[in-house]
C-alpha cells in the first residue's frame, strides 16, 4: 500500500513553546489529509481536515489558532502546535487519502508529543 | 457523544479459535464502515470494510458483518493467529459529511499461542 511518514516521531518541549509535525505521502499524492488526535487509552479523534491549498476545517471543540494546519502541496500537510502546554501532549496522527474511496486512506505512524 | 462505540476494551483467544470484535454505532446516516488494526506507536493499517448496502463481507481469514437494524457490526478473525494480536478499531464514514471517519474506542486482542 501506499506510504505516509510523518516527522518527527516523537518529540519533547517545554510549555509555552511551537512544534511542528510534518505528515508526507512518499509515493502518491494526496487530496485530502486528515489529523487525528489519540489520548491514552482513547479512540483516535479527528481535529481537522486539510484540503491542499485551501483552508483547513476544524472539528468542533479544536482550536484552529492554537493547531495551526498547512496543507501547501500534494504530498505535504503540517500540523503547529502553537504555545504547547501539558494538556496538549497526545498522540498524533494523519493520514491522506488518495482518492474518494474511503480505504485509499492511508495513516501514517504518529508522532508522540509530550509537553513538559 | 459517542457515535462509535467498542464496548469491550480487550479480547483473549487461543490460536486457532475464532475471535469477535463487535462495534455499534448511532448515526443512522453512516453508510460505510472500516475496521483497522493497530500497534503501539504505529498508525491504523487498513483491514477490511462494507458498505451499508451489504451485511457481510469478507476476505480471507477476516469477515465483516453488519447488522443495520441493530446499528451493529462485527469482525469476525477466523483462525486467531498470535500476530493478530494488535488494537482493533472499527470507524464509520457518511457521505453527506465529507466521509471523515469517526472511530471506536478500539479492542485489544491478544491470541495466545
Amino acid at each position: 500500500g501506499a506510504v505516509v511518514s510523518q516527522h518527527p516521531s516523537w518529540v519533547i518541549c517545554k510549555s509555552g513553546t511551537s512544534v511542528k509535525i510534518e505528515c508526507r505521502s512518499l509515493d502518491f499524492q494526496a487530496t485530502t489529509m486528515f489529523w487525528y488526535r489519540q489520548f491514552p487509552k482513547q479512540s483516535l479523534m479527528l481535529m481537522a481536515t486539510s484540503n491542499e491549498g485551501s483552508k483547513a476545517t476544524y472539528e468542533q471543540g479544536v482550536e484552529k489558532d492554537k493547531f495551526l494546519i498547512n496543507h501547501a502541496s500534494l504530498t505535504l500537510s503540517t500540523l503547529t502546535v502553537t504555545s504547547a502546554h501539558p494538556e496538549d501532549s497526545s498522540f498524533y496522527i494523519c493520514s491522506a487519502r488518495v482518492g474518494p474511496s474511503y480505504n485509499e486512506q492511508f495513516f501514517g505512524p504518529g508522532t508522540r508529543l509530550t509537553v513538559l | 457523544d459517542q457515535q462509535v462505540k467498542q464496548n469491550s476494551p480487550s479480547l483473549s483467544v487461543q490460536e486457532g479459535r475464532i475471535s469477535i470484535l463487535n462495534c455499534d454505532y448511532t448515526n443512522s446516516m453512516f453508510d460505510y464502515f472500516l475496521w483497522y488494526k493497530k500497534y503501539p506507536a504505529e498508525g491504523p493499517t487498513f483491514l477490511i470494510s462494507i458498505s451499508s448496502i451489504k451485511d457481510k463481507n469478507e476476505d480471507g481469514r477476516f469477515t465483516v458483518f453488519l447488522n443495520k437494524s441493530a446499528k451493529h457490526l462485527s469482525l469476525h478473525i477466523v483462525p486467531s493467529q498470535p500476530g493478530d494480536s494488535a488494537v482493533y478499531f472499527c470507524a464509520a464514514s457518511a457521505r453527506s459529511n465529507t466521509g471523515k471517519l469517526i472511530f471506536g474506542q478500539g479492542t485489544t486482542l491478544q491470541v495466545k499461542p
